[in-house]
């Protein structure tokens, strides 16, 4: 079992390149996040999918785009990355209230971008 | 966009002290509220999950409250001891949605 996995763990781009940040989990949860996590400003979400075949703007979606693959799968992409989207990109999963326990979010590992 | 405030925003204790620091969120529309431990390089781990005014959670020296009524929750760590140094999150879910709100954090460090 092994949570929640996020690929790459560090990129490095250029102005204007364009990439994807990807996500999974293997706990079957249905709802998926994207955050990322600046200096001074806590963790913002971008974009999140409540279930499979949605997904909706968060705080800060400008330059980016989703896509809910499947159940298991969340990805992020920036079409044209700029340096104001320096940032470290924490993916995370969702399971609400059960009767065997608590809601809990879970966390990825973090991918490190740098945009020059 | 909802506000959630922490304060401090940081915290320098000697080992062994108690202390303790603040949630603010918004009163209304209040469903959960969310207390993670976030250690440097690594992702945020959840500490406690907290939904009716007045609840009280504990793990180990670490406990948090709850007053949804008045928009806050305090967490407070009894004898802090140097692996207590971590940044502690919390995060605002309303009754709405499965959206998170977090606050900017509160950044304890513990000195041996």
């Amino acid at each position: 079992n092994a949570g929640v996995t996020q690929t790459p763990k560090f990129q490095v781009l250029k102005t204007g390149q364009s990439m994807t940040l990807q996500c999974a989990q293997d706990m079957n949860h249905n709802s998926m996040y994207w955050y990322r996590q600046d200096p001074g400003m806590g963790l913002r979400l971008i974009y999140y999918s409540a279930s499979e075949g949605t997904t909706d703007k968060g705080e800060v979606p400008n330059g980016y785009n989703v896509s809910r693959l499947n159940k298991r799968e969340f990805s992020l992409r920036l079409e044209s990355a700029a340096p104001s989207q320096t940032s470290v990109y924490f993916c995370a999963s969702f399971r609400g209230f059960w009767r065997g326990g608590q809601e809990t979010q879970y966390f990825g590992p973090g991918t490190r971008l740098l945009v020059l | 966009i909802l506000n959630v405030e922490q304060s401090p925003q940081s915290l320098h204790v000697q080992e062994g002290d108690s202390t303790n620091f603040t949630c603010s969120f918004p009163s209304s529309n209040f469903y959960a509220l969310h207390w993670y431990r976030w250690e440097t390089a690594k992702s945020p781990e959840a500490l406690f999950v907290m939904t009716l005014n007045g609840d009280e959670k504990k793990k180990g020296r670490i406990s948090a409250t709850l007053n949804t009524k008045e928009g806050y929750s305090y967490l407070y760590i009894k004898g802090s001891q140097p692996e207590d140094s971590a940044t502690y999150l919390c995060a605002f879910r309303r009754n709405t949605g499965n959206q998170f709100y977090f606050g900017t954090g509160t950044s304890l460090t513990v000195i041996p």
